[in-house]
Order: structure tokens, then sequence, then C-alpha cells
């Protein structure tokens, strides 16, 4: 079945730095690739739609300029959460939509495995 | 708004149990309705789905129905195994054909022997 690949699974770094986290599908090509976060015990919230070859489109109040998504290619997004505070550690979850299977309504979302992140 | 509740967890069950995992929502429109599972370790993935009213998703022994006029989606099992132990999201695509998913909080379930 489709795999979506996501590294790190877990990261911990220092207030002020960055952090990248990549989104690979790995046997499908990904048109549209979408990033969640997930604070404990709460939803996972969309944050960003990322397009191949596109700006992404963010959610309403989700800081473009904190949480950067590049989507190069067909098999790879990533996040980088720069300067990274300790209020942004929080789980990051991405997921995929097959382009073979992206003119269907019904066509699933295969998921990452998710990226832990925690800023001291 | 659109909105997704599910029941807090944990779920503590013992082997053979029935399973109810109670999901509410709130939409504009007419969403597709879903319920997702993640193994520990493992990604979310696919349970089953429903695109209108009065349809019933079903898959491994899960069924759930999409009740247009309680605006619910309730997961059920007749009899759980230890496998099933898991967190159980539900969720709801508001726009059609844009995949755009709005979760629930996620329930987890432990099954003992």
């Amino acid at each position: 079945g489709a795999v979506v690949s996501q590294h790190p699974s877990w990261v911990i770094c220092k207030s002020g730095t960055s952090v990248k986290i990549e989104c690979r599908s790995l046997d499908f090509q990904a048109t549209t690739m979408f990033w969640y976060r997930q604070f404990p015990k709460q939803s996972l919230m969309l944050m960003a739609t990322s397009n191949e070859g596109s700006k992404a489109t963010y959610e309403q109040g989700v800081e473009k300029d904190k949480f950067l998504i590049n989507h190069a290619s067909l098999t790879l997004s990533t996040l980088t959460v720069t300067s990274a505070h300790p209020e942004d550690s929080s789980f990051y979850i991405c997921s995929a939509r097959d382009r073979e299977r992206g003119s269907s309504y019904n066509s699933p979302l295969h998921f990452g495995n998710g990226t832990r992140l925690t800023v001291t | 708004g659109n909105s997704v509740t599910q029941m807090e967890g944990p779920v503590t069950l013992s082997e053979e149990a029935f399973l109810t995992i109670n999901c509410t929502y709130t939409a504009t429109g007419y969403p597709s309705l879903f319920w997702y599972v993640q193994y520990p370790g493992e990604g979310l993935q696919l349970l089953l789905k429903a695109t209108k009213a009065d349809d019933k998703g079903s898959n491994k022994g899960f069924e759930a129905t999409y009740r247009k006029e309680t605006t619910s989606f309730h997961l059920e099992k007749g009899s759980v195994q230890v496998s099933d132990s898991a967190v159980y999201f539900c969720a709801l695509d508001p726009f059609w054909g844009y995949n755009k998913l709005i979760f629930g909080a996620g329930t987890r379930l432990a099954v003992h022997p």
C-alpha cells in the first residue's frame, strides 16, 4: 500500500534554532500534501496545504514566515519551523494524496507517522 | 463553522466486549465523514468512511452510520480484540473533492485480554 515516510520521528532543539521536517511519498506521487499539528489531548489542526511547484496555502492564524513549507517535487514536502520557541513544541503530521487517484473525491489520504518536536 | 467532537478517552475494555466511540460534528453543507485509526508507532490509517446521510461505512468489523438528523457518526464494533488497541480519530471533509480534513481529538482504546 501507499507509504508516507516522515522524518525525523522526534527532535529536541534549543529555542531560537530552526528545525526541518521531511515528508516523502515512497511509492506514489503526491501533488498535494497537508501539514497538521496536534497539541496534547487536542484535535489535529490543519496548518497548511502544500502544492507541488507552487506556494503553500496556510490556514488562518498560521504564520507562514515561521512555518516554511517547500514542495519541490512530487514526492517530497518539507516543513521548517524557524526560530523555534517552546510554544512550538507539538506533534506534527503530514499527509499526502495519491496523484493517480487525485481526481477522486473519495481517495484516501496517506499519513506519515508524525514528528514530536520539543523546544527547550 | 466546521468541527468534530469525540468522546474523551481512554476507553478500556475487556476482549470481546462491545465498543462504541461517540462522534458528533457541526458542518455547513454536506460533509463526508471518516474514521481513522493510529496503531502504536504508526501513521493514521483510514478505517472507514461515509459520504452521504444514512450511508454505513464498515471495515474489519467496525461500523459507523452517517446520521444527519443527529449529526453523528458513532463508531461501533461488536467484539473487540487486543489488536484493536489504538487511537481512533473521527474526521470530516467539509468541501467536496478537497480532502481538507477536520479531526476530532482522538480516543484512545485499550483492550485487555
